[in-house]
């Protein structure tokens, strides 16, 4: 079956433009997950959606960044204003989700570099 | 506040010799500890998980409360094993994964 998928692979962006990074989870993953990938802070958690819902949130370095998921299923991750320091991978994961901490499956990732 | 600490960037061996990858976590509850993997131009997955006490591609890991480690061993380190490997933490009932800094393994031949 398909796994996570996101899109875009690559983008970049000017210096102040706003950018909208896209997941579609595994059919029938109820937890979403969105991390950042890069070379000076390593792989940190953003945000966590349970459903549509987003009880932990703890990880959006700024009010630049917000998230949603509609309908259980795809979630979007949106970066306004864009600065060089959110160049990075940003990686989506999914899993069954619920009380138990199920396998997260990973996305390939979307690269976005601000010039 | 949850923490893994993987000491070592680099780690560099011959094919055939013995690859012990170190990860350290602070956690006040009981964790449940992952390693995941991510090969050359590939997504990250799981390598195994510490609740499943299984050997995966000839890797092991031990779960030690008294040291809080989750070490990942392998006796015989083959060149397809040459990745990066994360040691990553959650709450047992719990949700995002807190990962480490990441180990590069290279296996020369």
């Amino acid at each position: 079956g398909a796994g996570v998928s996101q899109s875009p692979s690559n983008k970049v962006t000017e210096k102040g433009k706003d950018v909208e990074l896209r997941c579609d989870p595994i059919s029938g993953h109820t937890a979403l997950y969105w991390y950042r990938q890069s070379l000076g802070q390593g792989l940190e958690f953003l945000i966590y959606f349970q459903g549509n819902s987003a009880p932990d949130k703890s990880g959006l370095p700024s009010d630049r960044f917000s998230a949603e998921r509609t309908g259980g299923s795809v979630s979007t991750l949106t970066i306004q204003r864009t600065q060089q320091e959110d160049s990075a991978v940003y990686l989506c994961a999914s899993s069954l989700g619920g009380a138990r901490p199920y396998e997260q499956y990973f996305g390939p990732g979307t690269r976005l570099t601000v010039t | 506040a949850q923490r893994v600490t993987q000491p070592e960037k680099l780690l560099s061996v011959f094919k055939g010799a013995p690859v012990e990858l170190k990860c350290n976590y602070s956690y006040s509850g009981s964790p449940e500890l992952f390693w995941y993997v991510q090969y050359s131009r590939q997504r990250l997955q799981l390598l195994l998980r510490h609740i499943s006490r299984e050997s995966i591609k000839g890797f092991t890991a031990d779960l030690n409360k008294g040291e809080t480690s989750f070490h990942l061993k392998k006796p015989f380190a083959q060149e397809e094993d040459s990745a990066m490997y994360y040691c990553a933490l959650t709450r047992a009932a719990g949700n995002k994964l807190t990962f480490g800094g990441g180990t590069r393994v290279l296996v020369k031949p």
